[in-house]
This record gives structure tokens, sequence and C-alpha cells, in this order.
């Protein structure tokens, strides 16, 4: 079974400038989150989705970050402008339902974002 | 609310020798704890979960970790340490629906000596 995907794997930016991340689930995942690592520190959730609806975007900074997915399968994470605080991993995860429950998340490898 | 709290930074133990990771939570439901480990530039990889089975959960590569209610504690354990097992270790809190989002520790750097 394939796992989450992601690009790019590395990415270096100068401040103010547009960045975007993508990510795959795996097949038949239909929950989809985005989650920011600072160095340091463990990841932080930014964004969920099921399907292509948002659950949770409470802790993303709609002022820069955006997030989509548009049909339901793979997303698109953009930040603009890019701040130098941006620097961090960005961690796509996807998990299933089963009843009224959120079963495992299952994360992919991650993108390096350098803002200078 | 909740909350993890890894009580160590880093470890360092040698090759052959017991791991203990450090790990209290503060939940206000019944939680489901996992770990993750992360090795560098890779992914988080699920080592074990509890949800409310058995107190004493196992787990990939010979860790195991139990959860303690009255302790709210979920310690992380393996009898000997291989020098693969070097990498990022995160507790992590959740409800037991899993409809709560993924709360983590700060993370708990072992490094293991040949």
């Amino acid at each position: 079974e394939a796992g989450v995907a992601q690009s790019p794997r590395y990415k270096i930016i100068e401040k103010r400038q547009s960045v975007a991340f993508w990510c795959n689930p795996i097949s038949g995942h239909a929950t989809l989150y985005w989650y920011q690592q600072i160095l340091g520190q463990g990841p932080k959730l930014l964004i969920q989705f099921q399907n292509n609806g948002v659950v949770d975007d409470s802790q993303l900074p709609k002022d820069r970050f955006s997030a989509e997915r548009l049909k339901g399968v793979d997303s698109t994470l953009k930040i603009q402008p890019a701040k130098l605080e941006d620097s961090a991993v960005y961690l796509c995860a996807s998990s299933y339902r089963e009843g009224p429950y959120e079963k495992t998340q299952y994360f992919g490898p991650g993108t390096r974002l350098l803002v200078l | 609310a909740q909350s993890v709290t890894q009580l160590d930074s880093h470890v360092s133990v040698s090759e052959g020798t017991p791991v203990l990771l450090r790990c209290n939570y503060s939940s206000s439901y019944s939680p489901s704890l996992f770990w993750y480990v992360q090795h560098p530039n890779k992914g988080l990889q699920l080592l074990l979960k509890y949800t409310s089975a058995a107190t004493l959960v196992k787990g990939i590569n010979g860790f195991e970790a139990e959860f303690k209610k009255s302790e709210t504690s979920f310690h992380l354990t393996k009898p000997s340490a291989h020098m693969s097992d070097a990498a990022e270790y995160f507790c992590v809190v959740s409800d037991r629906t899993g409809n709560t989002p993924l709360v983590f520790g700060k993370g708990t750097r072992l490094s293991v000596i040949a």
C-alpha cells in the first residue's frame, strides 16, 4: 500500500515570496491533515479536511496561509507572503473513519521550508 | 483540554541497555495515547497506540508502553536499545473517537551509544 506522498521535499525561498506544497493521501482515506513542525517542537495541526470540506482550521493563520482539497483527494497548502517564522517542516497526514471513530493517522515525509 | 508533557528532551543510552522515555498526559476525556518515532528527514511512524483495551501495549521494533491512569502516565520502554533506535520520539494524546486533534509533546531525542 502506497503511503502519503508529499512534494517538494525541500524548498528555500525569500521572505515575502509565495510557496505551495502538495499532498496525496493514502487511497481511500477521506480525512487529510496539514501540520506545521517548527524545529525543536512537536507538530501542530493547521487544518483538517473531511473529503473536500474543512473540519478544523482554527490554528491556520488565514491572513497568509490557505489550503484546498477541491476533489476530495489531493491537497495544496499555500503560504503568501512567507515570513521568516514560517520556516518549518510541513507534514501531511491522512486517515479514514469507521463509524464514529477516526482511525490512525499516517504521515508523509514532510516538506522542509526555509525562509531567508 | 488535552496536553502531553515529555519529561526528558534528550535521553542517551548505551547499545544493549534498556530504554525509558517518559510521558505524562492531561485529558478531559478518556484518552487515546500514541507514541510516534521520527527518524532524520523521514516522516512520523506510529510505534504503538492505546485506546481502551489492555493497558500494556506492544508496538513495533520491541517497544512497549503502559497506560497508568492513576499516574496519568504512558511511558515508552524497550529492553535493549539498538543503534537504529536513535531518533526523535513523540508522545501524543487524542480522545477515544479520534475526532479531536492530535496533541503532540515536544519530543524526546534518543541517542544510542555504541
